[in-house]
């Protein structure tokens, strides 16, 4: 059963429009979640973070917003550009704080 | 440089045939961890460390053994193959998780590992 979930396994937006990835989560007691991002043959790198105590985390052109009722985050990227083109995915430490859950990861394309 | 370096990038090997992926990392970071890539599975934990001989079992820990001797190095051991071990494997380190486990991971580049 997976904890961290990412619906949409890929996405296609124009060059300069807004992405916005998604990210739904089963366990109520997860009160941090972190983005990555992933280029092909390349590990994943941290992106963006945010704390069960807010409900927005702003990092430039990223934007990741928690709606805790929902147990739902989301990740915006604007302006998108054609370097953001990677899978993103979605990750949680779990409630022992010593494993973290990744999502499937969703594709993102972002086409010139 | 500050890097996870991962040995090797691409490994083909046939089944049984045991096999170390190596890990090591230039940060002195005490959390270190391996996870596959799968399609449609994202990323699964196998197993991870907190610190130098303190290691324990992920998600997905079946087929699969780890040491940790050194801070620095953290490898993964096949000791007998099956072709459903074939993914990409990823590891990872970082500062302690703590209590709140926000210390993001720094991911080497992977191994893309077949058996046959």
């Amino acid at each position: 059963d997976q904890q961290v979930k990412q619906n949409s396994p890929s996405l296609s937006v124009q060059e300069g429009r807004i992405s916005i990835l998604n990210c739904d989560y089963t366990n109520s007691m997860f009160d941090y979640f972190l983005w990555y991002k992933k280029y092909p043959a390349e590990g994943p790198t941290f992106l963006i973070s945010i704390s069960s105590i807010k409900d927005k985390n702003e990092d430039g052109r990223f934007t990741v917003f928690l709606n805790k009722s929902a147990k739902h985050l989301s990740l915006h990227i604007v302006p998108s550009q054609p370097g953001d083109s990677a899978v993103y995915f979605c990750a949680a430490p779990g409630t022992s704080y010593d494993k973290v859950i990744f999502g499937p990861g969703t594709s993102l394309s972002v086409i010139p | 440089e500050a890097q996870v370096t991962q040995n090797p990038r691409y490994l083909i090997t046939v089944t049984g045939k045991k096999l170390t992926v190596t890990c090591s990392q230039n940060m002195n970071h005490e959390y270190m961890s391996w996870y596959r890539q799968d399609p449609g599975l994202g990323l699964r934990q196998i197993y991870y460390s907190m610190n130098v001989e303190v290691t324990d079992k992920g998600d997905v820990p079946e087929g699969y053994k780890v040491s940790r001797k050194e801070k620095r190095n953290f490898p993964l051991i096949l000791e007998s193959p099956s072709p459903n071990q074939t993914s990409l494997y990823f590891c990872a380190s970082s500062r302690p998780q703590g209590q709140t486990g926000n210390s993001p991971l720094h991911f080497g580049n992977g191994t893309r590992l077949t058996v046959t």
